[in-house]
């Protein structure tokens, strides 16, 4: 079992809805969770991070963690075109004191058409 | 700001060569971190720099080395190149203590022929 689990899709769905993407994780030492969209060709930009459980909201993406279940989301409302690219969720345990290094999901390949 | 930034942008070796690639951290950033993306995954991680010492390491051969200069810039170094090595190699810089908020340079193509 991989230590993060996340569907590669692809996902298509039409401009205006929402978006929910996943992954799930084995490691209960992880602590902190990201999500990085990355454009085709491009390095990945940080979406948004959360430290433990909870929500967190920023514009249209909310980023919600479920360690009880070992389950991350994130939704993107009004989803756009430009919001086509690939998700990738990544996750971080503290190591010694400091975060360990960032362990990726395969990434969610979205496509939002007009 | 320019963010962080990679060179060259693409590569083609032979197998067998050696390879060195290039990172410049964001402004304020002194931990660089170097990742190996395959097509269709997710990037896994090479190694950490952080005051000029490997601070931690994946599952990566030590084919695969690394340096940070006193300006916090880094070098990833691949000897002996095999044709699995053909990958995007990405730079991702934090500030100390913040190794969550990586945030990447556009990476370097490398294709091994």
């Amino acid at each position: 079992q991989k230590e993060v689990e996340q569907d590669p899709g692809p996902l298509s769905v039409p401009e205006g809805a929402i978006v929910s993407l996943n992954c799930t994780y084995s490691n209960s030492a992880f602590q902190y969770f990201m999500w990085y969209r990355q454009y085709s060709r491009k390095g990945p930009e940080l979406l948004m991070y959360t430290y433990s459980s909870g929500n967190k909201e920023d514009g249209r993406f909310t980023a919600q963690v479920d360690k009880s279940s070992k389950y991350i989301s994130l939704f993107i409302r009004d989803s756009q075109p430009s919001d086509s690219a690939t998700y990738l969720c990544a996750m971080s345990a503290i190591l010694g004191g400091s975060q360990g290094n960032l362990i990726f999901g395969k990434g969610t390949k979205l496509s939002v058409k007009p | 700001d320019a963010g962080v930034t990679q060179s060259p942008t693409h590569l083609i070796k032979t197998r067998g060569q050696q390879v060195t690639l290039r990172c410049s951290p964001k402004s304020g950033h002194d931990t660089v971190s170097w990742y190996q993306q395959a097509l269709g995954q997710g990037p896994q991680f090479i190694f950490q720099y952080y005051e000029e010492e490997e601070r931690q390491r994946g599952n990566f051969p030590d084919r695969f080395s690394g340096h940070q200069f006193p300006n916090y810039s880094s070098e990833l170094n691949v000897n002996a190149l095999l044709l699995g090595d053909s990958a995007l190699y990405l730079c991702a810089s934090s500030p100390s203590g913040y190794s969550y908020e990586q945030y990447f340079g556009p990476g370097t193509r490398l294709t091994v022929t």
